[in-house]
């Protein structure tokens, strides 16, 4: 059974740093690129970022480029988001999601964890 | 950046009525055109993929159509439990863009 589950949510100050984890299992993990997503609360959904199954490409949204970097660890199955220099309108639950096929396609989730950006 | 409008932004209806949302993109993507469901406090599920396929284990009274920038997501006979709230999404290009969501409330 495929699962993703996220961790590393919580409340951290403006210009302050988070990283989040997506722990991975039942499927091969180096084949599939995975993607983070974020919902505001009360909001729509925004892609954040992208990382191919190697590792050696990435995509971002502008309004994180600079300041998140997502990465990934193949031998601990393990997805990362590092965020830096936060700011309140980053506050959101955070998705790891896996495609189906392709990048974009995103057939499984995780249940999310909270971002809270606050003083 | 693909910008993805969706109409209409809330929707009220009757168990048994049909429905249709629709999205349209800012310019083309073929058929690189996805739906989901997201129901309060819970991920999104995907229901449908590349305009018109039904995802395995999703039932045939969803189904989608479309291609280029207009799109539309159907659903025949409304039961309880679709009452959710539903978004688009382009996977034709990065920034991956999704639709500001439909919310589907029961009249």
């Amino acid at each position: 059974e495929v699962q993703l589950l996220e961790s590393g949510g919580g409340l951290v100050q403006p210009g302050g740093s988070l990283r989040l984890s997506c722990a991975a299992s039942g499927f091969t993990f180096s084949s599939y690129a995975i993607n983070w997503v974020r919902q505001a609360p009360g909001k729509g959904l925004e892609w954040v970022s992208v990382i191919s199954g190697s590792g050696g490409s990435t995509h971002y949204a502008d309004s994180v480029k600079g300041r998140f970097t997502i990465s990934r660890d193949n031998v601990k199955n393990t997805l990362y988001l590092q965020m830096n220099s936060l700011r309140v309108e980053d506050t959101a639950v955070y998705y790891c999601a896996r495609p189906a096929s392709g990048w974009a396609t995103w057939d499984y989730w995780g249940q999310g964890t909270l971002v809270t950006v606050s003083s | 950046d693909i910008q993805m409008t969706q109409s209409p932004s809330s929707l009220s209806a009757s168990i048994g009525d049909r429905v249709t949302i629709t999205c349209r993109a800012s310019q083309t993507i073929s058929s690189f055109l996805n739906w989901y469901q997201q129901k309060s406090g819970k991920a999104p599920k995907l229901l449908i993929y590349a305009a018109s396929s039904l995802q395995s284990g999703v039932p045939s009274r969803f189904s989608g159509s479309g291609s280029g920038t207009d799109f539309t997501l159907s659903i025949s006979s409304l039961q309880p439990e679709d009452f959710a709230t539903y978004y688009c999404q382009q996977s034709y290009t990065t920034p991956y863009t999704f639709g500001q969501g439909t919310k589907l409330e029961i009249k």
